[in-house]
Parts: C-alpha cells; sequence; structure tokens
C-alpha cells in the first residue's frame, strides 16, 4: 500500500513548457494539498482540494493549475513553466486532522 | 506567508542526549503535529496531538499539545545517529495546516 504516489520523482523542463505534477493516493481521503518547498521559504500551499470538482487557492497559487475529477487524483498543471518555480513539490492528504505527504518532485526549470 | 516559530533552528547533541524542541503560535489550532524529514523525501508523520494537555510517545518520540493550545513540545529520549533530520511541527485547524520553520538535528557518534 503505498499511500501517496507522486510522479515523476525528477523533472527539468525549460522556461516556457507545460508540465504536470501527479499525485495519486490509494485511500479516499477527501482533503488533498500541493505544497511547495523552498530554502528559507518552508512548506507553502499552492492548492487544496477538499473533494472532487471542488477546488481552491492556497498562498501561492499563480502560474499553477489543479483539478480533482476523482477523489484519488489531484494533478497539479504549471501552464507556463518559470525559473522562480524551480523546487520540491509535496502533495500531501489529510484524514481527521493529519496529514499525509507524499515522496515529492524535484522540479528544475531551466 | 504564515509559519510557526520553532526553535531551536538547529543543534548538534551527542549520541545518548536527549533532545528537546518546541513551537510556539499567536493562533491557536486543533491539532498538533510533528514530522520528521530526511534528505530527498517527503515529511513523515511521527505524533499528532489531538487535545489541549495531551502528551502521547512513540517509541522514544515524546510531544506535548499544550495548554493554551497555542504550543506544542517534542522530545526525543537517548538520540541515535538514525535521528538526524529535520524535525517540522505543524498546527491544524478545518483545512488549514502551519508548519513550523523546521528544527535541523545532528547526532554526533
Amino acid at each position: 500500500d503505498a499511500g501517496i504516489t507522486q510522479s515523476p520523482r525528477y523533472k527539468i523542463t525549460e522556461t516556457g513548457r507545460q508540465v504536470t505534477l501527479m499525485c495519486h493516493q490509494t485511500w479516499s481521503h477527501s482533503y488533498m494539498f500541493w505544497y511547495r518547498q523552498d530554502l528559507g521559504h518552508g512548506l507553502r500551499l499552492i492548492y487544496y482540494s477538499a473533494a472532487a470538482d471542488i477546488t481552491d487557492k492556497g498562498e501561492v497559487p499563480d502560474g499553477y493549475v489543479v483539478s480533482r475529477s476523482k477523489t484519488e487524483n489531484f494533478p497539479l498543471t504549471l501552464e507556463s513553466a518559470t525559473r522562480s518555480q524551480t523546487s520540491v513539490y509535496f502533495c500531501a492528504v489529510g484524514s481527521d486532522g493529519e496529514a499525509f505527504f507524499g515522496q515529492g518532485t524535484r522540479l528544475t526549470v531551466v | 506567508g504564515q509559519q510557526l516559530n520553532q526553535s531551536p533552528q538547529s543543534m548538534f547533541i551527542q549520541e545518548g542526549e536527549d533532545v528537546s524542541m518546541n513551537c510556539t503560535s499567536s493562533s491557536i489550532f486543533n491539532t498538533w503535529l510533528w514530522y520528521k524529514q530526511d534528505p530527498g523525501e517527503g515529511p513523515v508523520l511521527l505524533i499528532a496531538l489531538y487535545k489541549a494537555g495531551e502528551l502521547t510517545s512513540n517509541g522514544r518520540l515524546t510531544a506535548q499539545f499544550g495548554i493554551t493550545r497555542k504550543d506544542s513540545f517534542l522530545n526525543i529520549s537517548a538520540s541515535i545517529p538514525s535521528d538526524v533530520g529535520i524535525y517540522f511541527c505543524a498546527g491544524q485547524w478545518t483545512y488549514k495546516y502551519i508548519f513550523g520553520t523546521g528544527t535541523r538535528l545532528k547526532v554526533l557518534a
């Protein structure tokens, strides 16, 4: 039981390209989150979803798009990648107050 | 963005020593969580606390939910080399999780 699976683990893309990071949970928890982790900024919330077809912005949503057509999947899309979006991205799932994180995707925009 | 005040920021300790770290906030939370993050990995949940005053243990780890609901403490007893990593606290209410800035722990054998 992998719990939360993020893919890819590593990605290098060029400025201006669209890139999608995937997140899949094997549970059926309602809440899913996308965070980015940068030195000096800690974990910052990009978007969250309370249920299928319900999403909302977090602290740093600009340049990102999310969707949640199925409870178990929560993809994050960078519409036109910029160098400032180079970061480590974590998907998390929330249940009963607890939050569980995926292994992360290290994205480099060149 | 909003972050919890976590201290110390980093610490070097000798193997076998006990470690204490804490988080404080100006806001109250419903749940306090403690995570450990190893290099290149995601944060792993260590302990969850649900009630003010609650004291919970997980092996050599003990955490407490502060009475005011604005703080939490984590203690690691008899540290070992594999305790090295970054420890994060997080406070939760509704869908929101606010994270501490992290305590980087280094254990000297």
